[in-house]
């Protein structure tokens, strides 16, 4: 199995642009998490996903974040307008039936806001 | 106050040395315990779960969870510099139904060679 995939791997922007963070969960699993991690804050989640419904997302920062699911192997995490204090390194992650709370992490979006 | 504590770190230590790594939190309804290992610039992936208390071994790891102290722990025996990762603990109260996790902030380790 090729894991959790996200792409891009790093994202450079200006502030006030719009920024898509992109993430392909591990095939079968039906829960997706998308994380947050700054120093000064660790890991953070923002939003998570059963079978494609949004569960919880007390997470997201404000209206700048949104984040969609339009099918089990597809999730876009999305910022507009971006901000300076978004940066951050955005990491996808899932789990499914059989593994308990097993999360399995994605390499992560570097992104900066400049 | 955060719901789950560990110590940032960096902690240093020679090559064979055994590392005991903590976290405690203040939730009482956590369950489910984890330990995450995650290089630099790569994402967090599971080391060791455990449910309630007790311990857990697996190779030269060792997970313990005192639930009456609210303390969990990783031990690495015989320690390798390819075990030099920052270590975050994690847990999840399943009890509500949620199924996010809550971690700490993660323990930086260097293991000298």
């Amino acid at each position: 199995d090729a894991g959790v995939i996200q792409s891009p791997r790093h994202e450079v922007t200006e502030m006030g642009q719009e920024v898509t963070l992109r993430c392909k969960p591990i095939s079968g699993h039906d829960y997706l998490f998308w994380y947050r991690q700054t120093m000064m804050r660790g890991l953070e989640l923002l939003i998570y996903f059963n079978n494609n419904v949004p569960i919880d997302d007390s997470g997201m920062p404000e209206d700048r974040f949104s984040a969609k699911m339009p099918n089990a192997s597809f999730s876009t995490l999305k910022i507009q307008p971006s901000e300076p204090r978004d940066s951050a390194v955005y990491f996808c992650a899932s789990s499914g039936r059989g593994r308990g709370e097993t999360q399995y992490f994605g390499p992560g979006t570097r992104l900066l806001v400049l | 106050q955060k719901e789950v504590e560990q110590d940032p770190g960096p902690l240093s230590v020679p090559e064979g040395a055994i590392v005991s790594l903590n976290c405690t939190y203040s939730n009482s309804a956590f369950q489910y315990f984890m330990w995450y290992r995650q290089y630099s610039r790569k994402g967090p992936e599971l080391l060791m779960y455990t449910y309630s208390s007790g311990n857990k071994e697996d190779g030269r790891f060792t997970a313990q969870v005192d639930k009456s102290s609210k303390y969990i722990s990783l031990f690495i025996r015989d320690s390798q510099p390819s075990d030099s990762a920052t270590y975050l603990c994690a847990m999840i109260d399943r009890g509500t139904g949620r199924r996010a996790l809550t971690f700490g902030s993660g323990t930086r380790l260097q293991v000298q060679p």
